[in-house]
């Protein structure tokens, strides 16, 4: 059974771009929830989505935003980006409480 | 704002030493409680989902239990092996996901 799936899996961008990144979830599981992990800190909530739906909302500006496909797959997009967001970004996908989580996306902002 | 406190921050241990960590949590609101190990340029690999008051579990050498009234769960290592050096994670279920900062091991062989 394939587990969760990133893409990509690091990647570079300037300040004020844009960015979008990918999750695939392991097959059967219909919850995804996203994560950001900075230098330091713990894993910070961003998003959770179940079946097409925003569940739940981390305390994250509106730059940050997601969405979750009819197929389970999940994008995260990030607009106008700041140095700060240079993070890990990890994805995990559950079933009945369980959590898989990908191998993450790290995101350098130059 | 949800408090998830993790202690210590980090831990060196010689192999075969017995380790514990805790985990503190707000005690309202709970739903469950997850434990996960998360070893470098790896994924989070879960351990433990833990939701009764008194609930223990067990995966080999380590085990956990859960206090969900004066709202902690303790992670127990026994005979660490320098296979258990990782960040330990716990995570705090209410209306959504909160982890704590984690404890990191290093298990010296």
């Amino acid at each position: 059974k394939a587990g969760v799936t990133q893409t990509p899996r690091y990647l570079i961008k300037t300040r004020g771009q844009q960015v979008t990144l990918s999750c695939s979830p392991i097959s059967g599981h219909r919850s995804v929830s996203w994560y950001q992990q900075t230098p330091g800190q713990g894993l910070q909530f961003l998003f959770e989505y179940f079946s097409e739906t925003q569940r739940n909302k981390g305390n994250f500006p509106g730059r940050f935003s997601g969405r979750q496909f009819s197929n389970s797959r999940s994008e995260m997009n990030v607009s106008t980006l700041e140095l700060g967001d240079s993070a890990l970004y990890l994805c995990a996908s559950s079933l009945e409480g369980v959590m898989a989580f990908g191998a993450g996306s790290r995101l350098t902002v130059l | 704002i949800l408090n998830v406190e993790q202690s210590p921050q980090s831990l060196h241990v010689q192999e075969g030493d017995s380790t514990n960590f805790t985990c503190s949590f707000p005690s309202s609101n709970f739903y469950a409680l997850h434990w996960y190990r998360w070893e470098t340029a790896k994924s989070p690999e879960a351990l433990f989902v833990m939701t009764l008051n008194g609930d223990e579990k067990k995966k080999g050498r380590i085990s956990a239990t859960l206090n969900t009234k004066e709202g902690y769960s303790y992670l127990y290592i026994k005979g660490s092996q320098p296979e258990d050096s990782a960040t330990y994670l716990c995570a705090f279920r209410g209306n959504k996901l909160v982890f704590g900062a984690g404890t990191i091991l290093r298990v010296k062989s």
